[in-house]
């Protein structure tokens, strides 16, 4: 059974770094294949993708925001953490973790099958 | 960048009836790699459909995808109370960045 779980500040002040914690099970980073994803969410507004890792260290990012992110692995504990930096209100939203899809016949593809239970963040003064 | 447009954006139905919504896509997603969820308030995204047309593990055969090219659609036949939530497309066919439509909220 995979589950998956985020952790960190509710409340960051602008211009902070945020970090988030991803703690999982029931899968391993690594897995062949293997990857995790970090989605956000604001208020009543539609998903956005921000980055993924997979399990070879190889990371992907939004473009729009690749200079603020980075992403990280630590396989001994199954974490990935989110790291963005120069919080700004309009990233006030919540963030989820995700693993990389996996069909029946093992084939993975970057949509995502397991998803956190979501944190949010505000960024306020 | 892949955009995704939803339509409509809002629909009101009736338990029991069969609904289609659209998802269109800026440039035509090969292979199908377009994928549907499910969110209800305060909940996290649910997978219902993959590739396209694959359902996901424990999702219901009321829901059915189906489409290629730019344009996709997520049937669900006879709905259930339960099935009222908001429904996002996503593409995974270029990438980054992976995005996800605007959502289409189906209300009673």
């Amino acid at each position: 059974q995979i589950t998956l779980k985020e952790s960190g500040p509710t409340l960051v002040k602008p211009t902070q770094t945020l970090t988030l914690t991803c703690s999982f099970s029931g899968f391993s980073l690594t897995t062949t294949e293997a990857a995790v994803g970090w989605i956000r969410q604001p208020p009543g507004k539609a998903l956005e993708w921000l980055g993924i890792i997979h399990w070879d260290d190889n990371k992907r990012y939004s473009p729009s925001l690749k200079t603020r992110l980075t992403i990280t692995k630590d396989t001994s504990k199954n974490q990935v953490v989110l790291t963005m930096t120069d919080m700004d209100p309009v990233d006030t939203a919540t963030y989820y973790c995700a693993h990389r899809g996996r069909d029946g016949s093992g084939t993975y593809s970057p949509y995502f099958d397991y998803w956190g239970q979501g944190t949010l963040v505000t960024v306020s003064s | 960048e892949i955009e995704l447009t939803q339509s409509p954006g809002t629909l009101s139905v009736s338990p029991g009836e069969r609904v289609t919504l659209s998802c269109r896509a800026s440039q035509s997603i090969s292979a199908g790699n377009l994928a549907w969820y499910q969110q209800k308030p305060g909940q996290a995204p649910r997978l219902l459909i993959y590739d396209a047309s694959s359902r996901a593990t424990g999702i219901p055969a009321r829901f059915s995808g189906s489409g290629s090219g730019k344009d996709f659609t997520l049937s669900i036949s006879s709905l259930q109370s339960e099935d009222f939530a908001v429904y996002y497309c996503q593409q995974y066919n270029d990438w980054p960045p992976i995005t996800f439509g605007q959502g289409t909220r189906l209300d009673i």
